[in-house]
């Protein structure tokens, strides 16, 4: 079975901290997600990574960056915490087919994070 | 312009019966593939079941199927014989296909629909 783990389920942060946020998957898939889940706006995708050390921003990056050094570990970082990012955030992985599709995306336990 | 839309917020169904979650979708790309996935309280996103643009067939997962009408450009996902396990958040998903490359996989999720399931 493919398991995508996250570093945390729970985090509270103060305003203003830098926020470290870690996946790891261990299937050697290719393409590596984050996303932000709040109510009624379902998931937006924040950042993905289609390789090592290659990154893509995604509909809402403004306020976070990324980190592929490995291939099974994708940071995501907030370089300074607000409270507007408290949320859920889930990370998610896929591989891609020799043609360059790509399928489900198999997603991790999330991180419930608070910023105070 | 939202890109895929789950109109009802909420939705009810006895035991045994079957329900419909909608989904439509808008794309113009003529590869594109649909995805459901569930989300239990417990948060974790389980995959249900996938639909190619070009697939001629509705898919199947078990008590799963998609309702894949493509001039309507709607997905709706049918579960039959409802469980109270069924009781979830279900969300849609598109990946839009760039026409001579990949999209890498990014999908465009829908709002969600909470399913309950009543005994």
């Amino acid at each position: 079975d493919v398991k995508v783990t996250q570093s945390s389920r729970y985090l509270v942060k103060r305003t203003g901290e830098k926020v470290f946020l870690e996946c790891v998957q261990d299937m050697d898939h290719e393409n590596m997600f984050w996303y932000r889940q709040d109510p009624g706006l379902g998931l937006r995708l924040i950042y993905f990574s289609y390789d090592v050390k290659m990154k893509e921003k995604g509909d809402i990056p403004e306020g976070y960056s990324v980190s592929r050094e490995k291939k099974e570990r994708f940071s995501l970082i907030l370089e300074s915490a607000s409270t507007n990012q408290t949320s859920m955030y889930l990370c998610a992985s896929s591989f891609l087919t020799p043609s360059g599709k790509s399928y489900e995306q198999y997603f991790g336990p999330g991180t419930r994070l608070t910023v105070t | 312009a939202q890109k895929i839309t789950q109109t009802q917020p909420g939705m009810f169904v006895q035991e045994k019966e079957a329900v419909t979650l909608d989904c439509t979708y808008d794309t113009s790309d003529q590869s594109y593939g649909l995805f459901w996935y569930k989300q239990p309280s417990s948060g974790e996103m389980i995959f249900l079941i996938y639909q190619g643009s070009y697939d001629e067939q509705n898919a199947t997962e078990g008590r799963y199927s998609l309702n894949f009408q493509k001039a309507r450009k709607s997905a709706n996902l049918v579960i039959s014989a409802s469980q109270l396990g069924d009781s979830a958040m279900y969300f849609c998903a598109m990946r839009e296909d760039i026409a001579g490359g990949t999209s890498y996989g990014k999908l465009t999720f829908g709002q969600g629909t909470i399913l309950t399931v009543h005994p």
